[in-house]
């Protein structure tokens, strides 16, 4: 089953209008990531949560937030999708933060802006 | 900052063939270090860790060893499979400083012929 479940598995936005991708765990793990991943490049972290507490990357442009209004639930809110913002967008959960022993992927959400 | 450099694919090899994915590191302190494979369609899975120079990380006839001389940890595997056809990251994550998430590179695409 499922421990990662990413909503949709596919997005297509207009340019410019607000779009919210969704993730859950039933993992209960204190961290929550999301990162973007676009054509043939690495995975790039945007932000996350441990727990309550929200850490942005320095190079995460604003036009992307979060929302974690409990332990299940994140949320990934692009204000005004660009065209360089279509890519895949994968969360992640882990137990803590301190050590990485094991991080576990939804199955993305691939973005197309038009 | 860390980074993360693998070969460029895709590698294309026959069925029992040996696999060499080449992966190298660069980090302050003394990265944990992961390779995680994507299936078509699927999210990124852990395949392998090894968290200390010398340990050898291994998982379905994959293995790789942190090699802290040569800063590497190249994935092999002896006689590959169709079924082992994806995406294979490899990623580290320090253990010394702040920031706890997974740093990965690129990703190399295996395409496994019968």
């Amino acid at each position: 089953d499922a421990m990662v479940i990413q909503n949709p598995r596919y997005q297509v936005t207009q340019f410019g209008k607000p779009v919210t991708l969704s993730c859950s765990q039933t993992l209960n793990h204190n961290v929550m990531y999301w990162y973007q991943q676009k054509s043939s490049q690495a995975p790039k972290l945007l932000f996350h949560y441990y727990d309550k507490d929200f850490n942005n990357e320095a190079d995460t442009p604003d036009n992307f937030q979060s929302r974690r209004p409990n332990t299940s639930f994140c949320f990934l809110d692009i204000r005004s999708p660009g065209l360089g913002d279509a890519a895949m967008y994968l969360c992640a959960t882990s137990r803590e933060v301190w050590v990485i022993t094991e991080a576990f992927f939804g199955q993305g959400t691939r973005l197309t802006v038009v | 900052g860390d980074s993360v450099t693998q070969m460029e694919g895709p590698v294309t090899l026959s069925e029992e063939a040996f696999l060499t994915i080449n992966c190298t590191y660069t980090a302050t302190g003394y990265p944990s270090l992961f390779w995680y494979v994507q299936y078509p369609g699927e999210g990124l899975q852990l395949l392998l860790k090894a968290t200390k120079a010398d340990d050898k990380g291994s998982n379905k006839g994959f293995e790789a060893t942190y090699r802290k001389e040569t800063t590497s940890f190249h994935l092999e595997k002896g006689s590959v499979q169709v079924s082992d056809s994806a995406v294979y990251f490899c990623a580290l994550t320090p253990l010394d400083t702040g920031r706890r998430a997974l740093t990965f590179g690129s990703g190399t695409r295996l395409q496994v012929q019968p």
